[in-house]
């Protein structure tokens, strides 16, 4: 089946560490987002990708970096620059490359980041 | 740019009543529209979607009609179930070549027996 899927589900960091939340897709989709998400703020955007190798700052990236080295994979990380990390993170992807409006965002199953 | 103004929540109704949870939208151009549904501890579910002015989407009950007059796109449901307890996000996706989604703050239904 095709599909969507963060790794992994939860995810405890120590303070001062960087921890790399993982995201891979079998859409054959060409843009990849990043979202956090913070219980009554919605979805904020972090970084997204249109295109292997090519990546935009969302409206929070600060504290955060990605990597498009495949078509599939979208990782983030969570650098220690990143002052409140604790949050629900999802990852989505969206097909075609030449961004038509109609068509709607798959979301994985999310990844819950804890600083202990 | 582009914005989603969604009813704060929670929305808390007995099973079997009418559910109205209102969207309106800010944004440039012609832009598509989605409801999304998330379930706890889980990611976004498409719930339905409207592409241009006066479409309805429709999906499990739920409707949802694009109104471009009054830049709108209100959910409802004429009776709802426990089992439509969950976050409703309201979305967005401007015409430009590159657009991303836009939601809006997301309301929480809670369904009672």
């Amino acid at each position: 089946d095709g599909g969507i899927t963060q790794s992994p589900k939860y995810l405890f960091r120590k303070e001062g560490q960087n921890v790399t939340l993982s995201c891979e897709q079998n859409l054959n989709h060409d843009a990849m987002y990043w979202y956090r998400q913070d219980p009554g703020q919605g979805l904020r955007l972090i970084y997204y990708s249109q295109i292997v190798n090519d990546f935009q700052k969302g409206d929070i990236a600060e504290g955060y970096s990605v990597s498009r080295e495949k078509k599939e994979s979208f990782p983030l990380t969570v650098t220690s620059a990143q002052k409140n990390p604790t949050a629900f993170y999802l990852c989505a992807s969206r097909n075609p490359l030449t961004g038509a409006s109609n068509t709607e965002a798959f979301f994985g199953q999310g990844t819950r980041l804890t600083v202990v | 740019g582009n914005s989603v103004t969604q009813m704060e929540g929670p929305v808390t109704l007995s099973e079997e009543a009418f559910l109205t949870i209102n969207c309106t939208y800010t944004a440039t151009g012609y832009p598509s529209l989605f409801w999304y549904v998330q379930y706890p501890g889980e990611g976004l579910q498409l719930l339905l979607k409207a592409t241009k002015a006066d479409d309805k989407g429709s999906n499990k009950g739920f409707e949802a009609t694009y109104r471009k007059e009054t830049t709108s796109f209100h959910l409802e449901k004429g009776s709802v179930q426990v089992s439509d307890s969950a976050v409703y996000f309201c979305a967005l996706s401007d015409s430009s070549g590159y657009s991303t989604l836009t939601f809006g703050k997301g309301t929480m239904l809670l369904v009672s027996p």
